[in-house]
C-alpha cells in the first residue's frame, strides 16, 4: 500500500544537527513532489519545505531557511531533511507528506518522527 | 500570505459545522483542508475548495470566495471532532502556509 515512513528523530543539544529520512513505498516515488511539515507540541502544521521531482528546486520556510536542506534519492525512494544548529523551538513532530500530482494538497502522510531538542 | 482560522468551534451532533479560513484574495487561490485526530497524522478531507478524496463523507464540503474559504460539515457526529486545518499554495513567495487550525468540539 501507498506508505511513507519517518525515521531519524531523538534527541539533540541545542546547536546540534539530525538528518531525517522518510521512506516512500507504494507509488512511483519520482512521480511526486515532496514536503516536510512540522507540529511542535500543542501546537499547529508548520510547513517547512518541499523539493521537485528530480530535487534540482528547493523551496523552504523563511523560518528554517539556511539550517534546513530538503534533499531525496529516487533510486532509493527515500527523502531527506537536514537540519542544523537545532534550537529549542525546532522541537516537534516532524512529518513527510506527498504532495498531489495535479494541485498542493498533501494527500498522504508519514506517521511522523518527534525531534526533542534540549540540553 | 497569512491564513486566520478561529481557534475553536463547537456544535452539537446533528447539527452543521462551519470553519472558516481567512485570506486576503483566498478566493483566487485553491484551498485545501485537513482532518488531525489525536496522535495521528493530518488526513486531506476537502482539496481544491470543494473536491473529495475518496472515502470522505459527503457531509464534508467546501467553498471558497472573496476573502473566506469555508469547510462544512452536515450532520456532525462525535467521530467528527478533530482539529482542522486550511492550506494553500501562495504562488508569490512559492510557500505551503497553514491556517492556524481550528478544534471542533461535538458538544
Amino acid at each position: 500500500q501507498v506508505q511513507l515512513v519517518e525515521s531519524g528523530g531523538g534527541l539533540v543539544r541545542p546547536g546540534g544537527s539530525l538528518r531525517l529520512s522518510c521512506a516512500a513505498s507504494g507509488f512511483t516515488f519520482s512521480d511526486h513532489f515532496m514536503s516536510w511539515i512540522r507540529q511542535a507540541p500543542g501546537r499547529g502544521l508548520e510547513w517547512l519545505s518541499y523539493i521537485s521531482l528530480t530535487g534540482t528546486q528547493t523551496y523552504y520556510a523563511d523560518s528554517v531557511k539556511g539550517r534546513l536542506t530538503i534533499s531525496r534519492d529516487n533510486t532509493k525512494n527515500l527523502m531527506y531533511l537536514q537540519i542544523d544548529s537545532l534550537r529549542d523551538e525546532d522541537t516537534a513532530i516532524y512529518y513527510c507528506a506527498r504532495r498531489v500530482i495535479k494541485n498542493h494538497a498533501f494527500d498522504v502522510w508519514g506517521q511522523g518522527t518527534v525531534v526533542t531538542v534540549s540540553s | 500570505y497569512v491564513l486566520t482560522q478561529p481557534p475553536s468551534v463547537s456544535v452539537a451532533p446533528g447539527q452543521t459545522a462551519r470553519i472558516t479560513c481567512g485570506g486576503n484574495n483566498i478566493g483566487r487561490k485553491s484551498v485545501h483542508w485537513y482532518q488531525q485526530k489525536p496522535g495521528q497524522a493530518p488526513m486531506v478531507v476537502v482539496y481544491d475548495d470543494r473536491d473529495r478524496p475518496s472515502g470522505i463523507p459527503e457531509s464534508f464540503s467546501g467553498s471558497n470566495s472573496g476573502n473566506t474559504a469555508t469547510l462544512t460539515i452536515s450532520r456532525v457526529e462525535a467521530g467528527d471532532e478533530a482539529d482542522y486545518y486550511c492550506q494553500v499554495w501562495d504562488g508569490d513567495s512559492d510557500h505551503m502556509v497553514f491556517g492556524g487550525g481550528t478544534k471542533l468540539t461535538v458538544l
